[in-house]
């Protein structure tokens, strides 16, 4: 496997169900991140991680929680969602986050999530 | 608050039809401006970062370049395997979120036409 992999690429879940996205770089990178893709709207940045330290927590509801094991995984656990989380929910992976320099973020193929 | 804006939302070329795509941003500090590729169901593919006005990078077909004020992605001789969003982000200076934030527009849908 190369650059950043996600699984499932795809998934539907009910309003009460509970499932996990899963996120892998192969990059040796240090920093992750989750992102929420919606039609007609921006990325949206959810979580940062570097190190496997929390470093953002983008205002994000509590139905959606990270986790980083280690700096090559990250995953998003999911409860409870609403029909507007459907989306494609992206992770990307960069180098380390000294201040004053700058990372390109590389991007996984994304989960397309849909909520019934 | 960092605001970045594409434009066209879409453009539609003939294959061998040269344009360009607009970024105009307002950032307090630019650390850097990038361009990603995004073809439909796929994450964002990597093309360019810029850090100051005057700077211009080549890849293939396109180029980018940079103002104080916008960016642009020219493409010369588009194909038809030139189609996808192209989108753009911008980081800015300064510490703590600035170190990853990435603001990003909404992206321009180009298709080319064969």
């Amino acid at each position: 496997e190369t650059g950043v992999t996600q699984t499932p690429r795809h998934l539907v879940m009910g309003m009460t169900n509970k499932k996990s996205l899963k996120c892998e770089q192969h990059l040796g990178h240090n920093a992750m991140y989750w992102y929420k893709q919606s039609a007609k709207k921006p990325l949206e940045l959810m979580f940062v991680y570097s190190l496997e330290e929390r470093v953002e927590n983008n205002s994000v509801p509590s139905r959606f929680s990270p986790e980083c094991p280690n700096s090559s995984h990250l995953f998003l656990h999911l409860h409870t969602l609403q029909p507007e989380d459907s989306a494609l929910y992206l992770c990307a992976s960069s180098d380390g986050l000294a201040g004053g320099a700058t990372y390109e973020q590389y991007f996984g193929p994304g989960t397309r999530l849909t909520v019934t | 608050e960092d605001q970045v804006t594409q434009s066209p939302e879409a453009l539609r070329l003939q294959e061998g039809e040269s344009s360009s795509l607009n970024c105009s941003y307002t950032v307090s500090g630019l650390r850097g401006l990038f361009w990603y590729r995004q073809d439909p169901g796929k994450g964002p593919e990597f093309l360019f970062t810029l850090y100051s006005a005057g700077e211009e990078k080549e890849k293939e077909r396109l180029k980018a370049t940079l103002t104080k004020k916008e960016s642009f992605l020219h493409i010369t001789a588009p194909k038809p395997e030139d189609s996808a969003t192209y989108l753009c982000a911008v980081q800015a200076g300064g510490s703590g979120s600035s170190n990853y934030k990435l603001t990003f527009g909404k992206g321009t849908l180009l298709t080319v036409n064969p």
